[in-house]
Protein backbone atom coordinates (compact mmCIF):
# COMPACT_ATOMS: atom_id res chain seq x y z
CA UNK A 1 0.00 0.00 0.00
CA UNK A 2 1.03 3.70 -0.54
CA UNK A 3 2.88 4.76 2.59
CA UNK A 4 5.54 8.09 3.38
CA UNK A 5 8.81 7.61 5.43
CA UNK A 6 10.39 10.99 6.79
CA UNK A 7 13.43 11.54 8.51
CA UNK A 8 13.56 11.12 12.46
CA UNK A 9 13.45 14.38 14.36
CA UNK A 10 13.86 16.65 16.64
CA UNK A 11 15.75 18.66 14.08
CA UNK A 12 17.35 21.77 15.77
CA UNK A 13 19.16 24.42 14.30
CA UNK A 14 20.34 28.24 14.44
CA UNK A 15 18.60 30.96 13.33
CA UNK A 16 19.14 31.49 9.65
CA UNK A 17 20.26 28.21 9.18
CA UNK A 18 19.70 26.14 6.02
CA UNK A 19 16.89 23.78 6.53
CA UNK A 20 15.87 19.86 4.50
CA UNK A 21 13.83 17.84 5.76
CA UNK A 22 13.47 14.30 3.82
CA UNK A 23 10.77 12.68 3.16
CA UNK A 24 10.25 9.61 0.62
CA UNK A 25 7.01 7.89 -0.65
CA UNK A 26 5.93 4.19 -2.11
CA UNK A 27 2.79 4.73 -4.54
CA UNK A 28 1.52 3.05 -7.57
CA UNK A 29 0.79 5.41 -10.39
CA UNK A 30 0.54 8.86 -9.78
CA UNK A 31 0.13 10.59 -6.38
CA UNK A 32 0.12 14.51 -5.35
CA UNK A 33 2.39 15.23 -2.56
CA UNK A 34 2.20 17.64 0.62
CA UNK A 35 3.79 19.14 3.39
CA UNK A 36 1.51 20.10 6.13
CA UNK A 37 2.98 21.85 9.29
CA UNK A 38 1.09 21.59 13.00
CA UNK A 39 1.99 24.55 15.31
CA UNK A 40 2.14 24.40 19.27
CA UNK A 41 -1.17 24.24 20.21
CA UNK A 42 -3.10 24.69 16.69
CA UNK A 43 -4.47 22.49 13.86
CA UNK A 44 -2.69 20.86 10.93
CA UNK A 45 -2.07 23.72 7.89
CA UNK A 46 -1.38 22.96 4.46
CA UNK A 47 2.10 24.43 3.85
CA UNK A 48 2.68 23.14 -0.18
CA UNK A 49 1.77 20.77 -2.09
CA UNK A 50 2.65 19.48 -5.53
CA UNK A 51 0.30 17.29 -7.96
CA UNK A 52 2.68 16.19 -10.70
CA UNK A 53 6.58 15.12 -11.27
CA UNK A 54 8.77 17.95 -11.26
CA UNK A 55 6.43 20.32 -10.08
CA UNK A 56 7.82 22.50 -7.10
CA UNK A 57 5.63 23.46 -4.40
CA UNK A 58 6.71 26.86 -2.39
CA UNK A 59 5.06 28.93 0.49
CA UNK A 60 6.39 30.94 3.39
CA UNK A 61 9.90 30.52 1.76
CA UNK A 62 9.91 26.52 1.98
CA UNK A 63 10.28 24.78 -1.15
CA UNK A 64 9.73 20.73 -2.11
CA UNK A 65 10.18 19.34 -5.75
CA UNK A 66 8.24 16.61 -6.98
CA UNK A 67 11.31 13.89 -7.55
CA UNK A 68 9.61 10.50 -9.34
CA UNK A 69 12.64 8.90 -10.05
CA UNK A 70 13.81 8.92 -6.31
CA UNK A 71 10.03 9.38 -4.76
CA UNK A 72 10.95 12.09 -2.79
CA UNK A 73 9.65 15.01 -1.41
CA UNK A 74 12.29 17.08 0.57
CA UNK A 75 10.80 19.84 2.41
CA UNK A 76 13.42 23.20 2.39
CA UNK A 77 13.91 26.27 3.45
CA UNK A 78 17.11 29.30 3.17
CA UNK A 79 17.03 30.61 6.18
CA UNK A 80 14.52 29.26 9.14
CA UNK A 81 13.51 31.47 11.76
CA UNK A 82 12.37 30.95 15.15
CA UNK A 83 8.73 31.19 14.33
CA UNK A 84 9.46 28.31 12.10
CA UNK A 85 9.56 26.03 14.82
CA UNK A 86 6.96 23.05 14.54
CA UNK A 87 5.84 19.78 13.50
CA UNK A 88 6.65 19.30 9.68
CA UNK A 89 4.22 16.19 8.07
CA UNK A 90 5.05 14.83 4.67
CA UNK A 91 1.46 13.17 3.35
CA UNK A 92 0.28 11.64 0.12
CA UNK A 93 -2.75 11.31 -1.69
CA UNK A 94 -2.97 8.37 -4.24
CA UNK A 95 -4.49 8.73 -7.85
CA UNK A 96 -6.94 6.40 -7.39
CA UNK A 97 -8.11 7.29 -3.53
CA UNK A 98 -8.40 10.52 -1.78
CA UNK A 99 -7.16 9.01 1.53
CA UNK A 100 -4.18 11.16 2.98
CA UNK A 101 -1.35 9.26 3.97
CA UNK A 102 0.81 11.44 6.51
CA UNK A 103 4.36 10.55 7.69
CA UNK A 104 5.10 10.16 11.32
CA UNK A 105 6.21 13.87 11.51
CA UNK A 106 9.34 15.41 12.44
CA UNK A 107 9.88 18.36 14.68
CA UNK A 108 11.64 21.58 14.15
CA UNK A 109 13.14 23.57 16.86
CA UNK A 110 14.65 26.91 15.93
CA UNK A 111 17.07 28.30 18.70
CA UNK A 112 17.40 32.48 17.72
CA UNK B 1 -14.12 32.01 7.78
CA UNK B 2 -14.05 30.01 10.95
CA UNK B 3 -12.30 27.10 10.70
CA UNK B 4 -13.06 23.54 11.98
CA UNK B 5 -14.25 23.43 15.60
CA UNK B 6 -13.90 20.46 18.30
CA UNK B 7 -14.46 19.81 21.23
CA UNK B 8 -13.62 19.40 24.02
CA UNK B 9 -9.73 20.33 23.87
CA UNK B 10 -8.67 17.80 26.27
CA UNK B 11 -10.66 14.88 27.80
CA UNK B 12 -9.06 12.51 30.81
CA UNK B 13 -10.97 9.40 31.11
CA UNK B 14 -10.87 5.77 33.42
CA UNK B 15 -10.24 2.72 30.97
CA UNK B 16 -13.44 1.09 30.17
CA UNK B 17 -15.26 4.45 30.24
CA UNK B 18 -17.04 6.12 27.47
CA UNK B 19 -16.30 9.42 25.55
CA UNK B 20 -17.37 10.94 22.87
CA UNK B 21 -15.78 14.32 20.67
CA UNK B 22 -17.71 16.84 18.79
CA UNK B 23 -16.63 18.60 15.42
CA UNK B 24 -18.00 21.42 13.33
CA UNK B 25 -16.62 21.60 10.04
CA UNK B 26 -16.63 24.49 8.07
CA UNK B 27 -19.76 25.42 6.62
CA UNK B 28 -20.74 24.97 2.96
CA UNK B 29 -17.97 21.82 3.48
CA UNK B 30 -19.54 18.64 2.45
CA UNK B 31 -16.77 16.24 3.77
CA UNK B 32 -15.82 15.59 6.77
CA UNK B 33 -12.84 13.43 8.40
CA UNK B 34 -11.79 12.18 11.96
CA UNK B 35 -8.45 11.13 12.46
CA UNK B 36 -6.35 9.17 15.26
CA UNK B 37 -2.69 10.79 16.01
CA UNK B 38 -0.63 8.68 17.89
CA UNK B 39 2.15 10.43 19.89
CA UNK B 40 4.96 10.12 17.31
CA UNK B 41 2.67 8.81 14.65
CA UNK B 42 1.46 11.11 11.74
CA UNK B 43 -2.60 11.33 11.60
CA UNK B 44 -4.66 8.13 10.75
CA UNK B 45 -7.55 8.38 8.91
CA UNK B 46 -10.61 6.41 11.46
CA UNK B 47 -13.82 7.53 9.37
CA UNK B 48 -14.74 9.80 6.40
CA UNK B 49 -18.43 11.43 5.59
CA UNK B 50 -19.34 12.48 2.41
CA UNK B 51 -22.13 14.77 3.56
CA UNK B 52 -24.43 12.11 6.00
CA UNK B 53 -22.95 9.11 4.52
CA UNK B 54 -20.18 7.24 5.02
CA UNK B 55 -17.64 6.68 2.84
CA UNK B 56 -14.83 5.18 3.99
CA UNK B 57 -14.15 3.47 7.60
CA UNK B 58 -12.27 0.74 6.86
CA UNK B 59 -9.45 1.21 9.73
CA UNK B 60 -12.46 2.24 12.48
CA UNK B 61 -11.81 0.01 15.21
CA UNK B 62 -16.18 -0.64 15.02
CA UNK B 63 -16.10 -2.38 17.76
CA UNK B 64 -15.60 0.03 20.51
CA UNK B 65 -15.86 3.62 18.24
CA UNK B 66 -18.77 4.85 16.33
CA UNK B 67 -19.37 8.08 14.29
CA UNK B 68 -22.55 9.45 13.00
CA UNK B 69 -22.73 12.67 11.35
CA UNK B 70 -26.73 13.81 11.70
CA UNK B 71 -28.08 15.99 9.06
CA UNK B 72 -24.72 15.90 7.32
CA UNK B 73 -23.11 19.27 9.15
CA UNK B 74 -21.59 18.46 13.10
CA UNK B 75 -20.00 15.02 13.69
CA UNK B 76 -19.25 13.45 16.93
CA UNK B 77 -17.00 10.00 17.58
CA UNK B 78 -17.45 8.60 20.76
CA UNK B 79 -15.45 5.31 21.87
CA UNK B 80 -17.24 2.72 24.27
CA UNK B 81 -15.21 1.47 26.06
CA UNK B 82 -12.20 3.16 25.97
CA UNK B 83 -8.45 1.09 26.11
CA UNK B 84 -5.05 2.58 27.32
CA UNK B 85 -4.20 2.57 23.49
CA UNK B 86 -6.73 4.91 22.87
CA UNK B 87 -4.59 7.85 24.23
CA UNK B 88 -4.05 9.85 20.93
CA UNK B 89 -5.07 13.42 19.71
CA UNK B 90 -8.43 13.10 17.55
CA UNK B 91 -8.36 15.36 14.42
CA UNK B 92 -11.85 16.00 12.53
CA UNK B 93 -10.82 17.71 9.13
CA UNK B 94 -13.39 18.88 6.33
CA UNK B 95 -13.65 19.99 2.71
CA UNK B 96 -15.37 20.51 -0.20
CA UNK B 97 -17.27 18.06 -2.36
CA UNK B 98 -15.35 16.10 -5.12
CA UNK B 99 -12.15 14.59 -5.97
CA UNK B 100 -9.45 15.46 -3.96
CA UNK B 101 -9.69 19.25 -2.55
CA UNK B 102 -7.64 20.24 0.34
CA UNK B 103 -8.58 19.53 4.07
CA UNK B 104 -8.87 22.38 6.68
CA UNK B 105 -7.97 20.38 10.25
CA UNK B 106 -9.81 21.20 13.71
CA UNK B 107 -7.14 21.75 16.82
CA UNK B 108 -8.17 18.53 17.61
CA UNK B 109 -9.22 16.69 20.95
CA UNK B 110 -6.24 15.08 23.26
CA UNK B 111 -7.60 12.16 24.84
CA UNK B 112 -5.75 10.36 27.87
CA UNK B 113 -6.84 6.83 29.08
CA UNK B 114 -5.23 5.76 33.00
Amino acid sequence: GNSVTQMEGPVTLSEEAFLTINCTYTATGYPSLFWYVQYPGEGLQLLLKATKADDKGSNKGFEATYRKETTSFHLEKGSVQVSDSAVYFCALVGDSSYKLIFGSGTRLLVRP
Amino acid sequence: EAGVAQSPRYKIIEKRQSVAFWCNPISGHATLYWYQQILGQGPKLLIQFQNNGVVDDSQLPKDRFSAERLKGVDSTLKIQPAKLEDSAVYLCASSLEGGYNEQFFGPGTRLTVL
